[in-house]
C-alpha cells in the first residue's frame, strides 16, 4: 500500500524555473526522504529531514516538513532539463529502516 | 563508485513459467530490500532482509514468490509460476543498519506474455 500521495501528479515547466512538488502522508513518521527516477532507472536518494526538523536544503533542492498537517515540499530551484524525472516521497516509519513510497510526481523541464 | 548490481535488466517470460532475478548489494550492505513498481506507482516493498533473515515480508505472495538471502550477501527473487499481473519493475536496495538512505539498483523489467 501506498503511504504518501505526491501533488501535483504531473508538472512541466520551463528551465531556470522553479519546481514545487507536494506529499502528504498518513501515519507518524520517523523521517521523510525524497528520491529521483529517471525513466526506466533504479531510484536516487535525493534527501532526509527527520520528523524534529522543519526545513533542510540540499544544492538547489530545499524540503519542509510539516508533521502537525502530516505533509512536505519539495523544491528544486532554477530547473534544468536534466532534472527531468519522476519524483518520489518515502516516509519511514518504526525501527527496521522500512520505507514506504508515494506515488510520484512526474517533472517534465524544456528547454 | 560502489553500486548495486542486478541481473538480468529485462526478462520476457510466458505465464505459468518460473523466473529469478539476482541482486549483489554494496559491501557491507546488511540490509537488502525487494520492491516491485507497477508502471506509474512508487516502488512497493515485497521483503526486507537483514543479514540472511526476513525482516519483513508481509506484502510478499508466499504462494508464487520466493526470497532468499543464503550468506547473507547476494540474493534472489523468484517467482513460480509467473501470473500477466507480475508485469511490472521488481528492483533491489541495500543500506547499512539502521541506515536511513537506500541505495537502488537498474531494477529487472519483467514482461510476462
Amino acid at each position: 500500500s501506498q503511504q504518501g500521495e505526491e501533488d501535483p501528479q504531473a508538472l512541466s515547466i520551463q528551465e531556470g524555473e522553479n519546481a514545487t512538488m507536494n506529499c502528504s502522508y498518513k501515519t507518524s513518521i520517523n523521517n521523510l526522504q525524497w528520491y529521483r527516477q529517471n525513466s526506466g532507472r533504479g531510484l536516487v536518494h535525493l534527501i532526509l529531514i527527520r520528523s524534529n526538523e522543519r526545513e533542510k536544503h540540499s544544492g538547489r533542492l530545499r524540503v519542509t516538513l510539516d508533521t502537525s498537517k502530516k505533509s512536505s515540499s519539495l523544491l528544486i530551484t532554477a530547473s534544468r532539463a536534466a532534472d527531468t524525472a519522476s519524483y518520489f516521497c518515502a516516509t519511514g516509519t518504526g525501527t527496521a529502516s522500512k520505507l514506504t513510497f508515494g506515488t510520484g510526481t512526474r517533472l517534465q523541464v524544456t528547454l | 563508485e560502489a553500486e548495486v548490481a542486478q541481473s538480468p535488466r529485462y526478462k520476457i517470460t510466458e505465464k505459468s513459467q518460473a523466473v529469478a532475478f539476482w541482486c549483489d548489494p554494496i559491501s557491507g550492505h546488511a540490509t537488502l530490500y525487494w520492491y516491485r513498481q507497477i508502471l506509474g506507482q512508487g516502488p512497493e516493498l515485497l521483503v526486507q532482509f537483514q543479514d540472511e533473515s526476513v525482516v519483513d515480508d508481509s506484502q510478499l505472495p508466499k504462494d508464487r514468490f520466493s526470497a532468499e538471502r543464503l550468506k547473507g550477501v547476494d540474493s534472489t527473487l523468484k517467482i513460480q509460476p509467473a501470473e500477466l499481473g507480475d508485469s511490472a519493475m521488481y528492483l533491489c536496495a541495500s543500506s547499512f543498519p539502521r541506515g536511513h538512505e537506500q541505495f537502488f539498483g537498474p531494477g529487472t523489467r519483467l514482461t510476462v506474455l
